[in-house]
């Protein structure tokens, strides 16, 4: 039972490269998101999805682009990637858009922007 | 989005001892839900407690209970017989009808022998 996983764990990018982040679930849950944790600032909503070929942004949207083409999988693109973006970056799901389950989150990928 | 509040940025409690998280949040909404999570050094995102607010009674999980007061919007956790494991992030977070689930930005719980 996998639950919902992230790759790379770890990534080191240079100022302007772009990268994908992975994220999939195995429970068949409608809604997932992405959140960045700072330092001092909790986690802040980037963007989400309530399903299949469905996103929308959350908080702090900008310099991200996602997708959902399918129920299992909501990947994060850093197009060009700023020192502004180096973060801990949590992918979570949840079953139900309105919802008060709980969300299952990823281990999470550290991102650092040199 | 709804703002949520976590006063103690650190808190310290010895082994054996009890110790209170405090978090408060706005809302203009009568039906919502609390959760605390816990985020060891490990990195993970464990939910410890939930709480719905048309419940009067307080959520416990073993040695994690809340005392949810909603007239003044406060929703703080208390840990029981505190043990090293459970030296964390401990984050406060709100959700209404809507999408989001709002954090607020931790306390660091540090226990000490």
């Amino acid at each position: 039972n996998a639950g919902v996983t992230q790759t790379p764990k770890f990534q080191v990018l240079k100022t302007g490269q772009s990268m994908t982040l992975q994220c999939a679930q195995d429970m068949n849950h409608e809604y997932m998101s992405w959140y960045r944790q700072d330092p001092g600032m909790g986690l802040r909503l980037i963007h989400y999805s309530v399903g299949a070929g469905i996103t929308d942004q959350g908080e702090v949207p900008n310099g991200y682009n996602v997708s959902r083409s399918t129920t299992e999988d909501f990947p994060l693109r850093l197009l060009s990637a700023a020192p502004s973006q180096t973060s801990v970056y949590f992918c979570a799901s949840r079953s139900g858009f309105y919802s008060n389950q709980p969300q299952h989150f990823g281990d999470g990928t550290r991102l650092s922007i040199l | 989005a709804q703002t949520v509040t976590q006063s103690q940025p650190e808190m310290s409690v010895q082994e054996a001892e009890t110790v209170t998280l405090s978090c408060t949040y706005d809302t203009s909404e009568s039906d919502y839900y609390l959760f605390w999570y816990k985020q060891p050094p490990s990195r993970q995102m464990i939910l410890v407690i939930r709480q719905e607010a048309y419940k009067q009674q307080n959520a416990t999980e073993n040695r994690f209970s809340v005392n949810f007061q909603k007239a003044a919007k406060s929703f703080s956790l208390k840990i029981s017989d505190s043990q090293l494991g459970d030296a964390a992030m401990y984050f406060c977070a709100y959700k209404d009808s809507g999408y989001a689930l709002n954090f607020g930005k931790g306390t660091s719980l540090l226990v000490t022998p």
